[in-house]
């Protein structure tokens, strides 16, 4: 049974810094590309990163790039993601999502929330 | 980048009632579509895949179609635990967007 738990949320200050890190089980980690999708409080999904099963391809939406950083160690079991330069629009339900194929999210976490406010 | 609309962004129904629900994509993106459904404060689910794939455990009332540009999600009888937000991703180009939503209520 596949499982995602997010963790590393939190309260941080705009222009600040947060690591997100996802630990999964359940399934072949290092064989399938994941995803962070955020959701802000009241809206809907946003998607935010994904990275191949092997790291060699990242992607971003517009309004990340440059600011978060997806990366994964497959050696153990773990995805992260790198959140700098925070602002108030950052604020969201961060989720970890595991593809199925073809990058079609099947599995989600519970997510993590990150709040960035003074 | 490829902007998803969808429409209507709500919509009120009943109980066994046939719903559609339509996602446009700006600019073609073959059949690279999903759908997912989310009930409040719960994780979306995957609904259907490669535009009309439905995913494993999915009702047969879920019924997805179309390619290019239009697609169209279809609850044949609505049930009262289809009451959600559901939302249409494309996978063709990076950002893999997501539309807007559409909320579907009880009447």
């Amino acid at each position: 049974q596949v499982h995602l738990v997010e963790s590393g949320g939190g309260v941080v200050q705009p222009g600040g810094s947060l690591r997100l890190s996802c630990a999964p089980s359940g399934f072949s980690f290092s064989d399938y590309a994941m995803h962070w999708v955020r959701q802000a409080p009241g809206k809907g999904l946003e998607w935010v990163a994904l990275i191949t099963y092997d790291g060699t391809y990242e992607y971003y939406a517009d309004s990340v790039k440059g600011r978060f950083t997806i990366s994964r160690d497959n050696s153990k079991n773990m995805l992260y993601l790198e959140m700098n330069s925070l602002r108030a629009e950052d604020t969201a339900v961060y989720y970890c999502a595991k593809e199925r194929t073809g990058y079609y999210i099947e599995n989600w976490g519970q997510g993590t929330l990150v709040t960035v406010a003074s | 980048d490829i902007q998803l609309t969808q429409s209507p962004s709500f919509l009120s129904a009943s109980v066994g009632d046939r719903v559609t629900i339509t996602c446009r994509a700006s600019q073609g993106i073959s059949s690279r579509l999903a759908w997912y459904q989310q009930k409040s404060g719960k994780a979306p689910k995957l609904l259907i895949y490669a535009a009309s794939t439905l995913q494993s455990g999915v009702p047969s009332r879920f019924s997805g179609s179309g390619s290019g540009t239009e697609f169209t999600l279809t609850l044949s009888s609505l049930q009262p635990e289809d009451f959600a937000t559901y939302y249409c991703q494309q996978l063709n180009n990076s950002p893999f967007t997501f539309g807007p939503g559409t909320r579907v209520d009880i009447k």
